[in-house]
């Protein structure tokens, strides 16, 4: 079975501060994603990474980096995390075109 | 740039009995891939099931199946003998053939089971 794990279920951070969102895969996926959920907003990408050290934007990249120097891990970024960044980040890895989503981190930004 | 609709916001249904989930979408391409995910509460993203748009043979899961119809570029999501465990948002998606293409959401559905 395919694991992907986020390093946190809970977060709760201030504002201004960096944060840092880890996802790990087990199962040698090459393309790795982040996305944010908010209701009434569904899913919406902010980066994905198709190999080592690749990132591309996704759909609202504005805030956030992200870094993948090994192919089982993908890190989300928030420079400096503002309140409007209080979501549900969802991190997902693919293969054969079918992705499998981590348990999710809650993060509120105060 | 392709587009997912799902314009229910929330259904229910009666345990036992059927329910259908409707979903929209907008590509130029003629390659792609179509997706229900389903969300428990509290809980993991988890795929029901796929279907690939150069099948014309619905897929099916045990009690779920689609309607797919290319022409009207609609995917609905079939639930038959409907289980508590089935309540939860469930989401459509569409990805592009292509290599390194991402998924395109819906805004999701809210499924409720009346026991």
């Amino acid at each position: 079975d395919v694991k992907v794990t986020q390093s946190s279920r809970y977060l709760v951070k201030r504002t201004g501060e960096k944060v840092f969102l880890e996802c790990v895969q087990d199962m040698d996926h090459e393309n790795m994603f982040w996305y944010r959920q908010d209701p009434g907003l569904g899913l919406r990408l902010i980066y994905f990474s198709y190999d080592v050290k690749m990132k591309e934007k996704g759909d609202i990249p504005e805030g956030y980096s992200v870094s993948r120097e090994k192919k089982e891990r993908f890190s989300l970024i928030l420079e400096s995390a503002s309140t409007n960044q209080t979501s549900m980040y969802l991190c997902a890895s693919e293969r054969s075109y079918e992705q499998y989503f981590g348990p999710g981190t809650r993060l509120t930004v105060t | 740039a392709q587009t997912v609709t799902q314009s229910q916001p929330e259904m229910s249904v009666q345990e036992a009995e059927t329910v259908t989930l409707s979903c929209t979408y907008d590509t130029s391409e003629s390659d792609y891939y179509l997706f229900w995910y389903k969300q428990p509460p509290s809980r993991q993203m988890i795929l029901v099931i796929r279907q690939e748009a150069y099948k014309q043979q619905n897929a099916t899961e045990n009690r779920f199946s689609v309607n797919f119809q290319k022409a009207a570029k609609s995917f609905s999501l079939k639930i038959s003998d409907s289980q508590l465990g089935d309540a939860a948002m469930y989401f459509c998606a569409y990805r592009s053939a292509w290599a390194n293409s991402k998924l395109t959401f819906g805004k999701g559905i809210t499924l409720s089971v009346r026991p």
